[in-house]
């Protein structure tokens, strides 16, 4: 079964720090490009960041551009994303996605449930 | 950067259809790919490339995509397609995946 489980995240203060983890599992993870999108509360999907299957490709949404790491390791079929100098407005679940076919400008197949992050002090 | 807009609801009675509507400069020149959000789960690829449908997605969902808007379309409308539904494309401009700001779908 193709599944993608995340983890790390939980409450924090602003200016913290946190590490998200997702574990890939059922399909060959160094095949598929991976991105992170996020839901505040009640609000819309918000796409934050996306690495080629080699990670040598990398982009960031405007709002977490410098503060945001997305990094994979293929050899242990995982993707992360850290989250630095965390702001209130950064509260939402983190979701972890699969790429269709690979590519930057293709779209999510596969989602993971997501990990809340909290930002409050 | 690019601008998808959505209508933030949308009712429809059983058995009827159902339009989701998607606006953006000259959107019809992108592929534009839907999700459905059910409460507390995550999203589920609907249509993609405008058009084409997932694996175990039923028939009754499908897309277009002309000119400013695009639309996904859900025929005989059941109680369980309640939901949110976000239109997604790429913005060449930008480089970044851009969402709209979703319709919430209400079966009376």
């Amino acid at each position: 079964e193709v599944q993608l489980v995340e983890s790390g995240g939980g409450l924090v203060q602003p200016g913290g720090s946190l590490r998200l983890s997702c574990a890939a599992s059922g399909f060959t993870f160094n095949y598929y490009s991976m991105n992170w999108v996020r839901q505040a509360p009640g609000k819309g999907l918000e796409w934050v960041s996306y690495i080629s299957s080699s990670g040598n490709t990398i982009y960031y949404a405007d709002s977490v551009k410098g503060r945001f790491t997305i990094s994979r390791d293929n050899a242990k079929n995982s993707l992360y994303l850290e989250v630095n100098s965390l702001r209130d407005d950064d509260t939402a679940v983190y979701y972890c996605a699969r790429d269709l076919r690979s590519g930057y400008d293709d779209v999510s197949d596969i989602w993971g449930q997501g990990t809340m992050v909290t930002v409050s002090s | 950067s690019y601008v998808l807009t959505q209508p933030p609801s949308v009712s429809v009675t059983p058995g009827q259809t159902a339009r989701v509507t998607c606006g953006g400069n000259n959107i019809g020149r992108k592929s534009v790919h839907w999700f459905q959000q059910k409460p507390g789960q995550a999203p589920v690829l609907v249509v993609y490339d405008n058009t084409a449908r997932p694996s175990g997605i039923p028939e009754r969902f499908s897309g277009s995509n002309f000119g400013n808007t695009a639309t996904l379309t859900i025929s005989r409308v059941e109680a369980g397609d309640e939901a949110d539904y976000y239109c997604q494309v790429w913005d060449s401009n930008s480089d970044h995946r851009v969402f709209g700001g979703g319709t919430k779908l209400t079966v009376l």
